[in-house]
């Protein structure tokens, strides 16, 4: 079974600080996806990282994934009060299309 | 909004009666994954269908679960004799499926989710 662990489970910072979400797993993906919900609606897809080492940035969002493929990391620069919200990472297997998601963080930014 | 719909949004029921979700994906999307979200917890898959044809189902499913895709569009997912315990978001979500063994990763977009709610 492959599972995947995220940390920290709750973050509440301050408007303008900088921050880093971990998702971490024994097993190896062939694509891992990050995404963030708001309550009540559907996870939206922030990015998609496939090779080993891959660094993709959107705006103020830093997504890396571990070199090994069995790791990543969502670092947010400056975050505002708009990047509140549950961000969720997911692995998808090779040969295996069904998403196996992690535990989610759930992020505030107070202003 | 991803394109993906969902119908109902919320549904509260009484334990043991029967419900069933509706999911429109993506017209050109061949792929239809259910998921469920319990609190506090990431989605955890349930099936999946590629065009008409159910390819994968996951222990979460059991025999009270069924879903269905007749015509390769939109899908139902029906629960029978609900439980306390089925209390939770279910999500839909659809994707184009390429080639074989294909280097570009395939894309879930989810939609709005149901939440059931069993009393």
């Amino acid at each position: 079974t492959q599972l995947l662990e995220q940390s920290p489970q709750f973050l509440s910072i301050q408007e303008g600080e900088n921050l880093t979400v971990y998702c971490n797993s024994s097993s190896v993906f062939s694509s891992l996806q990050w995404y963030r919900q708001e309550p009540g609606e559907g996870p939206v897809l922030l990015v998609t990282v496939v090779t080993g080492g891959e660094v993709k940035k959107l705006k103020r969002l830093t997504f890396q994934f571990g070199d090994a493929r069995k790791d990543s990391s969502l670092h947010i620069t400056a975050a505002q009060p708009g990047d509140t919200g549950l961000y969720l990472c997911a692995g998808a297997g090779f040969g295996n299309e069904k998403l196996t998601f992690g535990t989610g963080t759930r992020l505030t930014i107070i202003p | 909004d991803t394109g993906v719909s969902q119908d109902p949004r919320h549904k509260i029921t009484k334990r043991g009666q029967n419900v069933t979700f509706r999911c429109d994906p993506i017209s050109e999307h061949n792929r239809l994954y259910w998921y469920r979200q319990t609190l506090g917890q990431g989605p955890e898959f349930l099936t999946y269908f590629q065009n008409e044809a159910q390819l994968e189902k996951s222990r979460l499913l059991s025999d009270r679960f069924s879903a269905e895709r007749p015509k390769g569009s939109f899908s139902t997912l029906e629960i029978q004799r609900t439980e306390q315990g089925d209390s939770a978001m279910y999500l839909c979500a659809s994707s184009l499926a390429g080639l074989a063994n294909s280097r570009f990763p395939e894309t879930q977009y989810f939609g709005p989710g149901t939440r059931l709610l069993v009393l």
